[in-house]
């Protein structure tokens, strides 16, 4: 159990396209979804919590115009990449935690991980 | 920044045990331990977590010391697949900070 799913694996586009991200959990409901994004060599860094039903809360630093997220299931959060530059290429990867894991203690709630999305811009 | 410090890499033969530390000497009393893996190019992988007790699953044990300042990670049995970037985390679940993590290489 507590598979997340995020599509595409890898994608190449050019600069100045949109690109989206798709991130899933397959066997259980999330109301809170994760993105971060991790550059080579580095560890990983969130960008911002996805919330079903509400706006997401965008870490300091990381423009909300630019990287759109939408959380509009329990199942499912998309993060578009808009205007992509080469400095956006990077390893974005999805998490999302389980909302009846842990009942009321959210502290027990484990974020599970999606495989990430390699985002080359040329 | 994190609040957890691990060392930056370290080995362990094949077979033998893996011990992982990481100290969190700032935790707060209902913060959690979470001990993640991830192996190159790919999503982290969710390993144990703990509050207080020591505890143990098909993967790992983890060991938290009395005063929950500092824990260690066991792998029993090393095997190469176990060659990967270990991340401890502090926290509650959420707005997880990840550290550069300890790079675990088993050796043959």
């Amino acid at each position: 159990g507590a598979v997340v799913s995020q599509h595409p694996s890898w994608v190449i586009c050019k600069s100045g396209t949109s690109v989206k991200i798709e991130c899933r959990s397959l066997d259980f409901q999330a109301t809170t979804m994760f993105w971060y994004r991790q550059f080579p060599k580095q560890s990983l860094m969130l960008m911002a919590t996805s919330n079903e039903g509400s706006k997401a809360t965008y870490e300091q630093g990381v423009e909300k115009d630019k990287f759109l997220i939408n959380h509009a299931s329990l199942t499912l959060s998309t993060l578009t990449v808009t205007s992509a530059h080469p400095e956006d290429s990077s390893f974005y990867i999805c998490s999302a935690r389980d909302r009846l894991a842990g009942g009321l203690l959210v502290a027990k709630n484990i974020q599970y991980f999606g495989a990430g999305t390699r985002l080359s811009v040329l | 920044d994190a609040k957890t410090t691990q060392p930056t890499s370290m080995d362990c033969a094949e077979g033998r045990a893996a011990n992982l530390p990481c100290n969190h000497s700032t935790i707060s009393g209902n913060e959690y331990v979470y001990w993640y893996r991830q192996i190159h190019s790919q999503g982290p992988q969710y390993i144990i977590h703990g509050l207080k007790n020591n505890e143990t699953n098909e993967m790992a044990s983890l060991i938290i010391t009395e005063d929950r300042k500092s824990s260690t990670l066991i792998l029993p049995h090393a095997t190469l697949r176990d060659t990967a970037v270990y991340y401890c985390i502090s926290g509650y679940g959420q707005n997880f900070v990840f550290g550069p993590g300890t790079r675990l290489s088993v050796l043959p």
